[in-house]
């Protein structure tokens, strides 16, 4: 069954260092979706792509995260640097453009993130 | 103004009992979409159900089922004959921005279930 990828499960760093996070949509999904969860709370969206063009990063900080994804195939998340409240689990999600199956997301396992 | 209410922040049901999650949601848009996702504790976010605004029967997906009363803008996933492995998190999310041309996800804070043997 396909599934969203995403490396690594768990990443442990330290304040003020770079971290990166990788996601391999469904083949086929021409929209990818990162999204950060805090504890306890829902998930907020960070960054939306439509193949290899942001439609949405309204809710991106900007001054210290980025993203990409130049062939509009998989994407990376970084962040530089770290602080302390960054600490989350980071999910990648993908979902189709057109169809009634346009409308469900389908998320990757995640990358919990740890900023000591 | 919160788009997306689930009010219980957790519930407790019976194996083999029926269960229903609440989630109220907010919005002016007049096409929108409704989902439930699973959370287990390992992370990964299942999805279960979707109800489209203009749908007219409940959607249904096996044992879940979400109960759509557009008037009063709720969309309550009812889980029947729990079972051990439904214990998780659920969220609850909407899709709405179809008007302005960019979807936007919105998700609520979540209730635990915990289903006891």
């Amino acid at each position: 069954e396909a599934e969203v990828a995403q490396s690594p499960r768990y990443k442990i760093t330290e304040k003020s260092q770079a971290v990166a996070f990788w996601c391999d949509p469904i083949s086929g999904h021409a929209t990818l979706y990162w999204y950060r969860q805090i504890l306890g709370q829902g998930p907020e969206l960070l960054v939306q792509f439509q193949d290899e063009s942001v439609v949405d990063d309204s809710q991106l900080p900007k001054d210290r995260f980025s993203a990409e994804r130049l062939k509009g195939v998989d994407s990376t998340l970084k962040i530089q640097p770290a602080e302390l409240g960054d600490s989350a689990m980071y999910l990648c999600a993908s979902s189709l453009v057109s169809g009634r199956a346009k409308n469900i997301q389908y998320f990757g396992a995640g990358t919990r993130l740890s900023v000591l | 103004a919160q788009k997306i209410t689930q009010t219980q922040p957790g519930m407790f049901v019976q194996e083999k009992e029926a269960v229903t999650l609440d989630c109220t949601y907010d919005t002016s848009d007049q096409s929108y979409g409704l989902f439930w996702y699973k959370q287990p504790s390992s992370g990964e976010m299942i999805f279960l159900i979707y109800q489209g605004s203009y749908d007219e029967q409940n959607a249904t997906e096996g044992r879940y089922s979400l109960n759509f009363q557009k008037a009063r803008k709720s969309a309550n996933l009812v889980i029947s004959a729990s079972q051990l492995g439904d214990s998780a998190m659920y969220f609850c999310a909407m899709r709405e921005g179809r008007d302005s041309g960019t979807y936007k996800y919105i998700f609520g804070t979540g209730t635990r279930l915990k289903v006891l043997a």
